[in-house]
């Protein structure tokens, strides 16, 4: 079956500009996240969906940031007024939800703030 | 003081030879213990998914967890060219609420042909 689509898969923006990103989870799968992977870095935590209940914003760096899901489908992450800090490869997660299940990922989004 | 350490490597090995990648960690209410090994503009592929202190083997690989060390393990036998990834150990606890992992920032390995 698919796995977790990300698009696009390579950004290029200029500084100062808002950005939007997408995921596709897979079929059936009611938990979704986002992570930040600097270069060299392990994956930092951003955002949490779950169902219809209310997202775990609590890894959201500032403001500038914000996601949204529709039902159990896509998300999309937006960075609004982007900074060179920004610059960095955003994951997205799916799992069925359920206890400790493990995430599956897609291939991300490489994102480059000029 | 992160919440989970891991040797950044690079671990560099000849081909056939055993791997063993650690990670260590702080937090006592880690239950559920992941490796993931990521390709060079990929995303992270699940390799071993452990819960509680145990082994556990698939193939060549073997993922052990010490809770009363707080230690982690992944062990690759015959390495292969191909085994060449980041190794990235990752956990959660059902403590949290958001089940969102926590990750270690990797090892970079290197299987020399």
């Amino acid at each position: 079956g698919a796995g977790v689509s990300q698009s696009p898969s390579n950004k290029v923006t200029e500084k100062g500009k808002d950005v939007e990103l997408r995921c596709d989870p897979i079929s059936g799968h009611t938990a979704l996240y986002w992570y930040r992977q600097r270069l060299g870095q392990g994956l930092e935590f951003l955002i949490y969906f779950q169902g219809n209940s209310a997202p775990d914003k609590s890894g959201l760096p500032s403001d500038r940031f914000s996601a949204e899901r529709t039902g159990e489908s896509v998300s999309t992450l937006t960075i609004q007024r982007t900074q060179q800090e920004d610059s960095a490869v955003y994951l997205c997660a799916s799992s069925p939800g359920q206890g400790g299940q493990p995430q599956h990922f897609g291939d991300g989004t490489r994102l480059s703030i000029l | 003081q992160k919440e989970v350490e891991q040797d950044p490597g690079p671990l560099s090995v000849p081909e056939g030879a055993i791997v063993s990648l650690n990670c260590t960690y702080s937090n006592s209410a880690f239950q559920y213990f992941m490796w993931y090994r990521q390709y060079s503009r990929k995303g992270p592929e699940l390799l071993m998914y452990t819960y509680s202190s145990g082994n556990k083997e698939d193939g060549r690989f073997t993922a052990q967890v010490d809770k009363s060390s707080k230690y982690i393990s992944l062990f690759i036998r015959d390495s292969q060219p191909s085994d060449s990834a980041t190794y990235l150990c990752a956990m959660s606890s059902m403590d949290t609420g958001r089940r969102a992992l926590t990750f270690g920032s990797g090892t970079r390995l290197q299987v020399q042909p």
